[in-house]
């Protein structure tokens, strides 16, 4: 079955930082990778998702890299602000079902 | 904005006992989900369902877990006797289509059980 790892676990950066977050999943069928944001005591909720189709794609600060040969998809968040501090979650899925990555902590300080 | 919403938020119940944890979907939605995250670690499938059966499910969804759509707009959770491993937040999610390659879910703010 589908196996998403997922790096860095915590990270910190300054306010006004870039912060990068990857994903690598296993199970080439896969065509959906959505990332989730959860915040403390919340539901996790989706951000920003690509298709296998497509290789880039933006919203605002936000940004997620497919590389389908290599396997693995990034989140990029750029002029990060405190309330991006979260846990982020990438998810792979080819079916109604998503398996997540283990999560990353990110900490922006201002 | 519409919302999936979980009863209750939190659940603290004696090993061995029944459990149901509900979940009102977004009412248009026709897919429904149950995943579980236990503290500090992340999202695991349980379950979907659509057109009132279970159309996929995970091997932690054992016998001792259950899903029912009782009316047009509930969605449940029950586990029949509970275990201390079964302690975690459960997430209701639902979707408008499902299907080959998922869609956007959207998750409930779900519902912490907590077993003793």
């Amino acid at each position: 079955g589908e196996n998403v790892e997922q790096h860095p676990s915590t990270l910190s950066v300054q306010e006004g930082d870039s912060a990068v977050i990857k994903c690598t999943y296993s199970d080439s069928a896969s065509n959906y990778f959505p990332w989730y944001k959860q915040e403390l005591g919340k539901g996790p909720q989706l951000i920003i998702d690509i298709r296998s189709n497509v290789g880039e794609k933006k919203d605002q600060r936000i940004a997620v890299t497919l590389n389908k040969t290599a396997k693995h998809f990034s989140l990029h968040i750029t002029e990060t602000q405190p309330e991006d501090s979260a846990v982020y979650f990438c998810a792979a899925s080819n079916t109604d079902k998503l398996i997540f990555g283990t999560g990353t902590r990110l900490q922006v300080f201002p | 904005e519409p919302e999936v919403t979980q009863t209750p938020s939190h659940q603290v119940t004696q090993m061995g006992q029944e459990v149901i944890l509900r979940c009102v979907p977004i009412s248009n939605h026709l897919y429904f989900y149950w995943y579980r995250q236990i503290l500090g670690q992340k999202v695991e499938f349980l379950v979907s369902f659509y057109n009132n059966e279970i159309s996929e499910k995970s091997e932690i969804f054992d016998d001792q877990f259950s899903v029912e759509r009782p009316d047009g707009s509930n969605f449940t959770l029950k586990i029949r006797s509970t275990k201390l491993e079964d302690s975690a937040m459960y997430f209701c999610a639902s979707t408008l289509l499902g299907g080959h390659g998922a869609n956007v879910l959207t998750f409930g703010a779900g519902s912490r059980l907590t077993v003793l």
